[in-house]
């Protein structure tokens, strides 16, 4: 069975700029969460959706948003791209929300703002 | 708070043990996450502890104490593949908290 795929792999763009990034989950998983990795750091959340809806939001700005698709795929938005912005953004799928939900991880996109 | 503390950087020697320490905010604790992550791949599971004790699954241990908010995960038999880093990760509602990463190396 294939993983968690995330396209693109990298992406170079300027200030300003707005990037979407994508995400399909392992089949049969319903949920997906965003986190950003800068270099040197833990993974940091961004979001989580089951079932099309949000489930949970990190402590980031209203530049970056979500949505899920009715076959689970997600896409990670950002608008106003900032230099602070580039990392590697990486897309989690799990069958649910529980708290014991494992998560997998996709192979991330790396974004590099300019 | 969220706060994850685990070593920056760790050295151990191929064939020998190393313990990774994590401590983390017991408030709103759901379980706790290791997973492994080599520089420049995604995160990769490596276990889940809920309940106090260990867990072994065969090179690879993993110890709860939720009355000190402490974790540890226990790498035996060390190969030079081990050099990654390892994060440890508090689950909290569902989302996962990370610390900043062990960053082990292997040296023969």
């Amino acid at each position: 069975d294939a993983g968690v795929t995330q396209s693109p792999t990298h992406l170079i763009k300027t200030r300003g700029q707005h990037v979407t990034l994508r995400c399909s989950p392992i089949s049969g998983h319903k949920s997906v969460s965003w986190y950003q990795q800068v270099l040197g750091q833990g993974p940091q959340f961004i979001f989580q959706y089951y079932e099309k809806e949000e489930r949970g939001r990190g402590n980031f700005p209203d530049r970056f948003s979500a949505r899920q698709f009715p076959n689970y795929s997600s896409e990670l938005n950002v608008n106003a791209l900032l230099l602070g912005d580039s990392a590697l953004y990486l897309c989690a799928s799990s069958s649910g929300t529980g708290a014991g939900e494992t998560q997998y991880f996709g192979p991330g996109t790396r974004l590099l703002v300019l | 708070g969220q706060n994850i503390d685990q070593p920056t950087e760790m050295t151990a020697t191929e064939g020998a043990i190393v313990q990774i320490n994590c401590t983390y905010q017991t408030s709103g604790f759901n379980g706790l996450f290791w997973y492994q992550q080599h520089a420049g791949e995604a995160p990769t599971f490596l276990s889940y502890n809920v309940l106090d004790g260990l867990e072994e699954k065969g090179r690879f241990s993993s110890f709860l104490s939720r009355s000190k908010g402490y974790s540890y995960l226990l790498l035996k038999e060390l190969q030079m593949k081990d050099s990654a880093s390892y994060l440890c990760a508090e689950s909290q509602g569902g989302k996962l908290i990370f610390g900043q990463g062990t960053e082990l190396s292997v040296k023969p």
